[in-house]
């Protein structure tokens, strides 16, 4: 069975940093790209970042860019999310999601969820 | 920036036909999936490349691509199918992903 376990959000203070981790199970982790989408409260889905299978390719949303940092420890099935800077518009729950193919982006496989609050 | 665009809401009553659209510039060369979500709960697959269905999704959800338009068909919709449907795509370069706004589904 496949599974996606999230964690390391938490309440932070705006300008401050975050790390996400996804641990995988269920599946050969090193052989599918993964990502990370957001949902802020009361709003739509929003894709934030992906990364190859080998982690060698990183893809991010413009908002994100120079900001957060996608990588993948293939040795211990996790995936990462570091995010710095953070403001407000940070607030969101990230889940952590499997791409279903190299050939097609769609996102077969979810966590959870967890939780990042960005406030004084 | 590239963008998916769906309606924000869509109603109908049950045993009726629901029909989600989505349009995009890259949608004629890039694949669509779609995303059931209910309240306080992530996101399930329900449609992916197009028109594929993974197990264990109710045969009554199909999808089709034609053009710049992708659609999520619910044949015979039911109570339970209340919920917020996305699509995703990529853009031409296949590389950055994108969530359509979101459309919620009525079902009464």
């Amino acid at each position: 069975e496949v599974q996606l376990l999230e964690s390391g959000g938490n309440l932070v203070q705006p300008g401050g940093s975050l790390r996400l981790s996804c641990a995988a199970s269920g599946f050969t982790f090193s052989s599918y790209a993964m990502s990370w989408v957001r949902q802020a409260p009361e709003k739509g889905l929003e894709w934030v970042s992906s990364i190859s299978a080998s982690g060698d390719s990183t893809y991010y949303t413009d908002s994100v860019k120079g900001q957060f940092t996608i990588s993948r420890d293939n040795s211990k099935n996790t995936l990462y999310l570091q995010m710095n800077s953070l403001g407000a518009e940070d607030t969101a729950v990230y889940y952590c999601a499997k791409e279903y193919s190299s050939s097609s982006s769609s996102l077969d496989y979810w966590g959870q969820g967890s939780l990042v609050t960005v406030s004084s | 920036s590239y963008e998916l665009t769906q309606p924000p809401s869509v109603s109908v009553s049950p045993g009726q036909t629901a029909r989600i659209t989505c349009s995009g510039d890259a949608l004629p060369k890039k694949y669509a999936s779609w995303y059931q979500q209910k309240s306080g709960q992530a996101p399930v697959l329900v449609i992916y490349e197009d028109s594929k269905r993974p197990s264990g999704i109710p045969e009554r959800f199909s999808g089709s691509s034609s053009g710049t338009m992708a659609t999520l068909t619910i044949s015979g919709a039911q109570v339970e199918d209340e919920a917020d449907y996305y699509c995703y795509s990529t853009d031409s370069s296949g590389n950055h992903r994108v969530f359509g706004g979101g459309t919620k589904l009525t079902v009464l």
